[in-house]
């Protein structure tokens, strides 16, 4: 399943089947980015990130993907579980700039 | 990863109290920390960022006088709300960031605000 983030804030997607969540962002001079999971009631958890000078950072079972000619971010995440379904926002941070700014989040479910 | 512990996860108060919120970050100094807000299925707000032994910078829009923050070291941040009213029931949270992490910001628990 694909979600394209603004457009399509929820994603529900067959337990073991790929995700694909969607970001797109503004901010041209922005050096790092990093996607959160969110689960009802709690603070974001990290899951993965990545600088401007890469275009693709693999984790566990979750990849992120940089696209800066089209300002795009997007995290895939393989054999998805029940675990998965969460709130998921990505944040992006300019150089020198100390703050998060942060997208408006896809909620994935996971339909077992 | 690094840990943030944020307390207390839920409080109830009398419209018209004033509550404190502590974040504290356990296992790093953490020389900048931020606080946001979150309303029901949005995207988390900054309210103000704080870096150890200086003054808070807010966010425009959000009342310096009524969400006081103070980092008063390294390890603990807090955020009071002031004469709480309904309208600032909401979910708040804070992050830290500092020693070898930083650029990565890693978040607390958040609070539970219900103002009644």
């Amino acid at each position: 399943g694909e979600s394209v983030g603004l457009h399509l804030p929820t994603l529900s997607v067959q337990e073991g089947d790929n995700s694909i969540i969607n970001c797109a962002y503004s901010n041209s001079a922005s050096d790092y980015f990093i996607w959160y999971k969110q689960e009802s009631g709690k603070g974001p958890q990290f899951i993965i990130d990545i600088r401007s000078n890469m275009d693709k950072r693999q984790g566990q079972r979750v990849t992120v993907l940089l696209n800066k000619t089209v300002k795009h971010l997007s995290l895939q995440i393989a054999a998805t579980q029940p675990g998965d379904s969460a709130v998921y926002f990505c944040a992006e941070k300019g150089s020198g700039n100390e703050k998060l700014t942060f997208g408006t989040g896809t909620r994935l479910t996971i339909i077992p | 990863g690094a840990v943030v512990s944020q307390h207390p996860s839920r409080v109830i108060c009398k419209s018209g109290t004033s509550v404190k919120i502590e974040c504290r970050s356990l296992d790093f100094q953490a020389t900048t920390m931020f606080w946001y807000r979150q309303f029901p299925k949005q995207s988390l707000m900054l309210m103000a960022t704080s870096n150890e032994g200086s003054k808070a910078t807010y966010e425009q829009g959000v009342e310096k006088d009524k969400f006081l923050i103070n980092h008063a070291s390294l390890t603990l941040s807090t955020l009071t709300v002031t004469s709480a009213h309904p309208e600032d029931s909401s979910f708040y949270i804070c992050s830290a960031r500092g020693g070898a992490m930083n650029t990565e910001a890693f978040f607390g628990q958040g609070t539970r605000l219900t103002v009644v």
